[in-house]
């Protein structure tokens, strides 16, 4: 079946570092690839996306490139802030009708 | 511009009773679906619909209800609610090729 596998967290950084959070899947043909971000009490907010192979996912100063084959979809950042404090869950969908996550990785930016 | 509203955000049940999680959209969208999200599991898809009348069992159905007689309402009702319960509920909806946007969830405690 279909699933997300994400990195362990807590991340630990300080400010203006450099993020990246991995992200790879499991699925049968060519899924549409998500990064879903969470700020502490909120709902799930879509950060990026890419719907096929090498399309490359961004907002905010973050980055994603789909990657068929190595089957992942790794988020990047250049330089973190505290404001980035959250968690991010990557997840995929093989129709718009069911999205697969992954557990979630929190990050953690200190000053 | 509202977008998902889920209501209570705050809710102690205890085991045996009964309750609706209420969802409401105004963004005219006909998908729309609940999820479960617990620590360490990400978030898991309970029920879902397509539009009014239609709707279909995710990954843990289980103890769970819905109905859709609006496109703007997906209810979810808990029949005898059971500790297993307790977690985090999010409703979501989608126009099929953008993503998903959730509601802030409704916390749900079953003594």
């Amino acid at each position: 079946g279909n699933s997300v596998t994400q990195m362990e967290g807590p991340v630990t950084l300080s400010e203006e570092a450099f993020l990246t959070i991995n992200c790879t899947y499991t699925a049968t043909g060519y899924p549409s690839l998500f990064w879903y971000v969470q700020y502490p009490g909120e709902g799930l907010q879509l950060l990026l996306k890419a719907t096929k192979a090498d399309d490359k996912g961004s907002n905010k100063g973050f980055e994603a490139t789909y990657r068929k084959e190595t089957t992942s979809f790794h988020l990047e950042k250049g330089s973190v802030q505290v404001s980035d404090s959250a968690v991010y869950f990557c997840a995929l969908s093989r129709s718009f009708q069911k999205l697969v996550f992954g557990t979630g990785t929190r990050l953690l930016v200190s000053p | 511009n509202a977008g998902v509203t889920q209501t209570p955000k705050f809710q102690v049940l205890k085991t045996g009773q009964s309750m609706t999680l209420q969802c409401a959209q105004d963004m005219n969208h006909e998908y729309m679906s609940w999820y479960r999200q617990d620590p360490g599991m990400g978030l898991r898809l309970i029920h879902y619909s397509v539009g009014a009348g239609i709707t279909d069992q995710g990954e843990v159905p289980n103890g769970y209800n819905v109905s859709r007689s609006t496109t703007e309402d997906f209810p979810l009702r808990l029949l005898s609610a059971a500790p297993s319960q307790t977690s985090v509920y999010f409703c979501a909806t989608t126009p099929g090729t953008d993503g998903y946007t959730f509601g802030s969830g409704t916390r749900l405690t079953v003594v």
